[in-house]
């Protein structure tokens, strides 16, 4: 079976801050996927990234870095600087031959920038 | 390029009747998926359309159906609405079969069942 956990539940940061959101899953396949959506008031979730298991390299898109880790099945999430624009919820999510590539998520952690 | 679009935005029902919702894919994309968010339960998958074909489905009772058009649209139908089926159903779209290619959302279809 595979399931994605999100500790955390709530974050609260100030602007400017940076802020880690964690993912760990759980998985018997072999090649997997990685994702992270987020989803502000609005409802729609949008994409930010996909992860390919046989790919380790972190990634850096501007204020976002992500670190995978297989060896201790992680997929975290750092936003440096945040800003007020950031809040929203904030899912990572699994797929994967096990599933039928649907995608598994997390319960999602709910993340507050104040000014 | 045009994102996902679903119709209608918000929806309210009475137990007991039948509902259907739309989406309208990214231009090019083949596959459908649909997914049903509430409080209790979060993000959950009810089933995958790809030319025209239910290519995987979720652990939904068969009061949830869905179909999909040579246009690739689709529609998700939930008969004898009850209270529990009060949610935002989202509705993504990709390239091909789901996990192969990234899945691209839509803003949701909200319905409340009263």
């Amino acid at each position: 079976a595979q399931k994605v956990t999100q500790a955390q539940t709530e974050i609260s940061v100030v602007e400017k801050e940076d802020v880690t959101l964690d993912c760990v899953y759980e998985t018997r396949d072999t090649t997997y996927y990685l994702f992270w959506y987020k989803q502000p008031p609005s409802g729609e979730l949008v994409f930010l990234i996909r992860r390919n298991s046989f790919d380790e390299q972190n990634e850096i898109s501007g204020r976002y870095s992500w670190n995978f880790q297989k060896s201790t099945s992680s997929f975290n999430f750092t936003i440096t600087a945040s800003q007020v624009v950031d809040s929203a919820v904030y899912f990572c999510a699994l797929s994967g031959s096990n599933s039928g590539y649907a995608l598994n998520f997390g319960k999602g952690t709910s993340l507050l920038v104040t000014p | 390029k045009a994102g996902v679009t679903q119709t209608p935005r918000y929806l309210i029902k009475t137990r007991g009747q039948q509902v259907t919702l739309s989406c309208s894919p990214i231009s090019g994309h083949r596959s459908v998926s649909w997914y049903q968010q509430t409080p209790g339960q979060g993000l959950q998958f009810l089933f995958e359309y790809f030319s025209e074909t239910q290519r995987n489905k979720g652990n939904f009772p068969g009061r949830f159906s869905g179909r999909q058009f040579s246009n690739s649209r689709s529609e998700m139908n939930v008969s004898t609405l009850e209270l529990g089926d009060s949610a935002l159903y989202l509705c993504a779209s990709s390239l091909d079969p789901a996990g192969l290619e990234t899945q691209y959302f839509g803003p949701g279809t909200r319905l409340l069942v009263l």
